[in-house]
């Protein structure tokens, strides 16, 4: 079946760096644009950054030259480089698949939480 | 950036009720609305999008309305399952915006 699974996150100090995943199974990643997006502890869902299936990217002010977004197609991978880390980035961060962009993401992984904290 | 406002952050209501959850965009989206339902500890489910279309899977109880700025979602009849938060989504531009939420909880 559809499924997305995310990888990765941890406890890392302010100002290191992290490099999330997430394995794509049951549909033509190619076909997809992909989607990180991030929940703080209690708060709101926050867009972080996508990527079309030509790796055409685009990001929210707030990672923007800090994060990112990169995918392997032959291997059904989204991945995340996250430098520069703050204690404002930590949150759940969610994979996503949008088949492109005016649709909202339709199927989303279960999340990997990223905690930064000296 | 479009703000999203979602009202009432908090709704309790009892199973078998009709429950109404309003989103106001700061700006015009046209018709471009998204509503989900995360469960704690879960990943956000696709329930409504271009504001009133229902992802296949989704019980016919949730219903999506409105366009521009002031959209609702509604629930003709709250199930046990239901209990959950609900956001709203723009997707007319980048960035994309959510609401802040709506807890729904039991009365």
């Amino acid at each position: 079946q559809v499924q997305l699974v995310e990888s990765g996150g941890d406890l890392v100090k302010p100002g290191g760096s992290l490099r999330l995943s997430c394995a794509a199974s049951g549909f033509s990643f190619s076909d997809y644009y992909m989607s990180w997006i991030r929940q703080a502890p209690g708060k709101g869902l926050e867009w972080v950054s996508y990527i079309s299936g030509t790796s055409y990217t685009t990001y929210a002010d707030s990672v923007k030259g800090r994060f990112t977004i990169s995918r392997d197609n032959p291997k059904n991978s989204l991945y995340l480089q996250m430098n520069s880390l703050r204690a404002g980035d930590t949150a759940v961060y969610y994979c996503a698949r949008h088949r492109n962009l005016v649709v909202p993401p339709n199927v989303w992984g279960k999340g990997t939480t990223v905690t930064v904290s000296s | 950036d479009i703000q999203m406002t979602q009202s009432p952050s908090t709704l309790s209501a009892s199973v078998g009720d009709r429950v109404t959850i309003t989103c106001r965009a700061s700006q015009s989206i046209d018709s471009w609305l998204a509503w989900y339902q995360q469960k704690p500890g879960k990943a956000p489910k696709l329930l409504i999008y271009k504001a009133s279309s229902l992802e296949s899977g989704v019980p016919s109880r949730f219903s999506g309305s409105g366009s521009g700025t002031e959209f609702t979602l509604t629930i003709s009849s709250l199930q046990p399952d239901d209990f959950a938060t609900y956001h709203c989504q723009q997707y007319n531009s980048y960035p994309w915006t959510f609401g802040q939420g709506t807890k729904v909880e039991i009365k």
